[in-house]
């Protein structure tokens, strides 16, 4: 079956410290692969997404490279800010007759000033 | 683009009545409609996927007779705890696709608190 892995949290960084938030993942064909953003008390917010091999999603100084060669889309960022505190989840999604996301467990990012 | 909303945003109830919860997309028509759950600090689990106008497909473990599901129309799925027991206090989220889009976005959930 399809799977996510993602590294544990949490994850406390100072402002300006660099972040990478690993993610492998098991799939049976060629997925698409996502991070979400979870803010507290609130729904998932699509941060990234990359479609097929070697892209590169980004968004507001996230990225994230799809390398099929290593099961990988790790999630990096230069320089957190505060308001990047929020759980991050990876996900991919196959066509198996609704494109149903399998999600990671969630990394839970605190970033202190 | 692509905003779907959740009614009520949050809801206590007394345990043994039913509580239903509305999902819709305000911009799109969405073909396919996700509902989820979500325990505190743990990742989202998969209820139920249903398609417009016909019946949900739920995931294993997930009983049908107690999360009743209806997507009637292109824009607006439900969800009904019947019975709601405090075992079945959560966060739910929803989130919808349209046809040709493998991407879903979601609304900003539920959180369901059964006394």
């Amino acid at each position: 079956g399809n799977s996510v892995t993602q590294m544990e949290g949490p994850v406390t960084l100072s402002e300006e410290a660099f972040l990478t938030i690993n993610c492998t993942y098991t799939a049976t064909g060629y997925p698409s692969l996502f991070w979400y953003v979870q803010y507290p008390g609130e729904g998932l917010q699509l941060l990234l997404k990359a479609t097929k091999a070697d892209d590169k999603g980004s968004n507001k100084g996230f990225e994230a490279t799809y390398r099929k060669e290593t099961t990988s889309f790790h999630l990096e960022k230069g320089s957190v800010q505060v308001s990047d505190s929020a759980v991050y989840f990876c996900a991919l999604n196959l066509w198996a007759g609704s494109y149903q996301l399998t999600f990671g467990k969630g990394t839970k990012l605190s970033v202190i000033p | 683009g692509a905003v779907v909303s959740q009614h009520p945003s949050w809801v206590i109830c007394k345990s043994g009545t039913s509580v239903k919860i509305e999902c819709r997309s305000l911009d799109f028509q969405a073909t396919t409609m996700f509902w989820y759950r979500q325990f505190p600090k743990q990742s989202l689990m998969l209820m139920a996927t249903s398609n417009e106008g016909s019946k949900a497909t739920y995931e294993q473990g997930v009983e049908k007779d107690k999360f009743l599901i209806n997507h009637a129309s292109l824009t607006l799925s439900t969800l009904t705890v019947t019975s709601a027991h405090p075992e079945d206090s959560s966060f739910y989220i929803c989130s919808a696709r349209t046809a040709g889009d493998n991407e879903q976005f979601f609304g900003p959930g539920t959180r369901l608190t059964v006394l």
